[in-house]
């Protein structure tokens, strides 16, 4: 069975950083590229970033660009998020979910985990 | 990045069928076969309904199917079921490698 289990959300002050992670078995992890996706209260979806299998490909939404970065271990099957210059603007839930292999569709999610940035 | 464009809410009766636009542009839904489609009930996590524009996954209900016709993608629920009662997403590639989606209807089940 698939699972996909975020962690590491937390209250943080304006101007901080966190480190998000989310753990995965069931699949072979090095096949699938990954994403991370977010939604705050009330709102949205929101893409932020993608990984590819190898880690050697790495994109990002303009709204957090140059301020958080993807990262993957292969040897651990997990994923992880670095959040830097946090703004109340980021306080949402954080998903990590799978690419589906080798075509469009991000087909299972973790149930994601809460970051809430504020003074 | 803006997010597609998605009528805010669409209802429609029990046994009836609803259509969802999902409008972008030549950057993504009308530059890419890679169209998908979230279904989220309040407080739980997204599930894929459809991927490439007009694909289910295994043990997706058939009555949800999926089109594109030039910059704007479309899914339709046929025979409109309670629990269809939810919020909507679509989803597409774009041609900077990244992903936008829309932003969400609300379907209501009269």
């Amino acid at each position: 069975e698939v699972q996909v289990v975020e962690s590491g959300g937390a209250l943080v002050q304006p101007g901080g950083s966190l480190r998000l992670s989310c753990t995965t078995s069931g699949f072979t992890f090095d096949d699938y590229a990954m994403h991370w996706v977010r939604q705050a209260p009330g709102k949205g979806l929101e893409w932020l970033s993608l990984i590819s299998w190898d880690g050697r490909s790495t994109f990002f939404a303009d709204s957090i660009k140059g301020r958080f970065t993807i990262s993957r271990d292969n040897t651990r099957n997990s994923l992880f998020l670095q959040m830097d210059s946090l703004t109340t603007g980021d306080t949402a839930l954080y998903f990590c979910a799978r690419e589906t292999l080798r075509s469009s569709g991000f087909d299972y999610w973790g149930r994601g985990t809460l970051v809430t940035v504020s003074s | 990045q803006s997010a597609l464009t998605q009528p805010a809410a669409v209802s429609g009766s029990l046994g009836q069928s609803i259509t969802i636009s999902c409008t972008g542009t030549s950057s993504d839904v009308g530059g890419y076969n890679y169209v998908s489609w979230y279904q989220q009930h309040p407080g739980k996590v997204p599930k894929l309904i459809i991927y490439d524009v007009n694909k289910r996954p295994s043990g997706v209900s058939h009555r949800f199917s999926g089109s594109k016709s030039g910059y704007t993608a479309s899914l339709t629920i046929s025979g409109l079921q309670s629990e269809d009662e939810s919020d909507y997403y679509c989803s597409s590639f774009t041609s900077r490698t990244t992903y936008v989606f829309g932003s969400g209807t609300t379907v209501t089940v009269l």
